[in-house]
């Protein structure tokens, strides 16, 4: 099973400022299989980056993706006051036909 | 616009069964994707529960040891879930989930609480 660690678990900035967010893998995940998703208090998730990179339909450009292997990125840019929120990597095992999380990012107002 | 609702009993006591459904509307189940269920527990982070390819197959997350089962009924456009022998330890937000090809998943529903106690 394929373990994704998330880091930092909290990440405190002000409006404006860069978030990057990490999400590594215990092994090898292939790009196309993974994803990223926003959560708010009370909200489902959502989704916002699939394929390491493509963003959502209706996710402003700020939000980036990158990364291949073990290691991928989440980059928001000039974060906004509704960008303040908990942040998910997703895998899915083409092989293992499983899907595993990340703990998850808390991106919160410094 | 695809919308999944959650429904079922929002309490439930130890060792009994847990059983929840998803109903989809503005698109038919049948016609692809496939479809999961993922749970929340309080203060916790996502835990994914089980998945099943829109012809009927299913996959499960071992963790779970066989407790989970996920079906579908194609006559309603939902499926379901089963967790059986449940402990406070299922205790939980539960949502069910539209899963593209490439294992995003792209469409959720609201989430439904369901606490084990007795």
């Amino acid at each position: 099973e394929i373990v994704l660690t998330q880091s930092p678990g909290t990440l405190s900035l002000s409006p404006g400022e860069r978030a990057t967010l990490s999400c590594r893998a215990s092994q090898s995940v292939s790009s196309s299989y993974l994803a990223w998703y926003q959560q708010k208090p009370g909200q489902a998730p959502r989704l916002l980056i699939y394929g390491a990179s493509s963003r959502a339909t209706g996710i402003p450009d700020r939000f980036s993706g990158s990364g291949s292997g073990t290691d991928f990125t989440l980059t928001i840019n000039r974060l906004e006051p509704e960008d303040f929120a908990v942040y998910y990597c997703q895998q899915h095992g083409s092989s293992s036909l499983s899907w595993t999380f990340g703990q998850g990012t808390k991106v919160e107002i410094k | 616009q695809v919308q999944l609702q959650e429904s079922g009993p929002r309490l439930v006591k130890p060792s009994e069964t847990l059983s929840l459904t998803c109903a989809v509307s503005r698109y038919s189940i049948s016609s692809g994707y496939y479809w999961a269920w993922i749970r929340q527990p309080p203060g916790k982070g996502l835990e994914w529960i089980a998945s099943m390819y829109h012809s009927g197959a299913t996959y499960n997350n071992p963790s779970l040891k066989s407790r989970a089962t996920i079906s579908v009924d194609t006559s309603k456009n939902q499926f379901s879930l089963k967790l059986s022998s449940v402990t406070a330890a299922d205790t939980a937000v539960y949502y069910c989930a539209r899963v593209a090809g490439s294992g995003y998943m792209d469409v959720w529903g609201k989430g439904t609480a369901v606490t084990v106690s007795s």
